[in-house]
């Protein structure tokens, strides 16, 4: 079946990199996603990934794809006390129903 | 350029009420997903509009309910709510069903007492 899994909590000191990691369970997933949620707001996206990268960069963002694993990562650069939000990661196959994870809670302390 | 909206921001219902929220999408967006997101969760998929026909439908009861008009907006509707049904209800829009990403409103509070 679909499942997508994440660690729940990551605490990182501002100026660190952070690292979030997600695993995936949908063979044919076409893209991967990344989400950050503040309080009280939707979701934002982040960035996405389609599932023949590897590796994609965007400005502090790093988003690594291991297919054989499926596994996925973002890395946050230089991470800020603005960067603290929830981060889901989320699949999909083509058809367009986003499978979400239940979302890592980033804490930077300064 | 509008993000995707969706109104009302809060709204507060009893047990067996019936509510409508509704979505405008992102310019240039014609497919209107809708997710549920209870406390401390990811969200959950329930239906994609697309063309003005549900295309696909999540593990929901049919009191939840659907349309989508010529301009590309979105309702959802509930009937009979439950406490359960409490919970931040987000509307996606994108463009072509699933070939582009999706982009998120900043849902709609839904507290059943």
């Amino acid at each position: 079946g679909e499942d997508v899994e994440q660690s729940l909590f990551l605490s990182v000191r501002e100026g660190d990199s952070s690292v979030i990691n997600c695993t995936y369970t949908d063979s044919s997933s076409t893209y991967l996603y990344w989400y950050k949620q503040e309080p009280g707001a939707g979701l934002q996206l982040l960035t996405y990934i389609f599932s023949n990268m590897d590796m994609k960069q965007d400005q502090r963002l790093t988003v690594l794809l291991n297919k054989k694993d499926k596994h996925l990562s973002l890395r946050i650069a230089d991470t800020q006390t603005g960067d603290s939000a929830i981060y889901f990661c989320a699949e999909s196959s083509n058809t367009g129903k986003l499978i979400f994870g239940q979302g890592t809670t980033l804490q930077v302390k300064p | 350029d509008a993000g995707v909206t969706q109104s009302p921001t809060h709204l507060i219902k009893t047990r067996g009420q019936q509510v409508t929220l509704r979505c405008s999408p992102k310019s240039g967006h014609d497919t209107v997903s809708w997710y549920q997101q209870a406390l401390g969760q990811g969200p959950q998929f329930i239906f994609q509009y697309y063309e003005e026909e549900e295309r696909q439908r999540g593990n929901f009861p049919d009191r939840f309910s659907g349309h989508q008009f010529p301009n590309y907006s979105s309702e959802l509707n509930v009937n009979a709510l439950l406490l359960g049904d409490s919970a931040l209800y987000l509307c996606a829009s994108s463009f072509r069903s699933g070939v582009q990403p999706q982009h998120f409103g900043d849902g709609t509070r839904l507290s059943i007492l």
